[in-house]
């Protein structure tokens, strides 16, 4: 059964260092959503992509994230520099592009932990 | 703007007792809703929406606009039920983003 991937699983980094985060989405899904869930809240949408295009990145802290989605495919998350306050799962979901609804597949998440 | 409120983190029951977990939304439009679960180790994934009006693993939750809930509901509990749920909201239309509560741990006990 084909699943969204994420890489690498867990990161510990130190503050004011850059991070990346990569995911694969299902194949043929043409929308992929990041989101960021803070311990003991719920994901929450950081940016989402429609094909290659940013569809909402209303909540992304732009003055240290970044996301990109070159060929439409698979994404990358990137934060430059990382604060302690970024320590959080990150969550990577991708749905397909027909019908009234689509549901939305998670990955299994980057764990980040900013010292 | 859009809310979903889950008013307990937590929700304790033995093996056949009652379950309901609570949500509450805000939401100018007509709004989509729906459980995701989250069992121990396992990614988060959809356990039911209520445009479908189903019923998924005895689980089910019917939309009151008047009180704007959603509240998930199960007859008898099982202890393969145990996992943290969360209950989500989106605009009607596809490929809209999800707001999420911020989620209940459900642990049944044997």
């Amino acid at each position: 059964e084909a699943e969204v991937a994420q890489s690498p699983r867990y990161k510990i980094t130190e503050k004011s260092q850059a991070v990346a985060f990569w995911c694969d989405p299902i194949s043929g899904h043409a929308t992929l959503y990041w989101y960021r869930q803070i311990l003991g809240q719920g994901p929450e949408l950081l940016v989402q992509f429609q094909d290659e295009s940013v569809v909402d990145d209303s909540q992304l802290p732009k003055d240290r994230f970044s996301a990109e989605r070159l060929k439409g495919v698979d994404s990358t998350l990137k934060i430059q520099p990382a604060e302690l306050g970024d320590s959080a799962m990150y969550l990577c979901a991708s749905s397909f592009d027909r019908g009234a609804y689509n549901e939305q597949f998670f990955g299994p998440g980057t764990r980040l932990t900013v010292l | 703007a859009q809310r979903v409120t889950q008013p307990e983190k937590l929700l304790s029951v033995f093996k056949g007792a009652p379950v309901e977990l609570k949500c509450n939304y805000s939401y100018s439009g007509s709004p989509e809703l729906f459980w995701y679960v989250q069992y121990s180790r396992q990614r988060l994934q959809l356990l039911l929406r209520h445009i479908s009006r189903e019923s998924i693993k005895g689980f089910t939750a019917d939309l009151n606009k008047g009180e704007t809930s959603f509240h998930l509901k199960k007859p008898f509990a099982q202890e393969e039920d145990s996992a943290m749920y969360y209950c989500a909201l989106s605009a009607t239309g596809a490929n809209s983003k999800l707001t999420f509560g911020k989620g209940i741990t459900l642990s049944v006990r044997p």
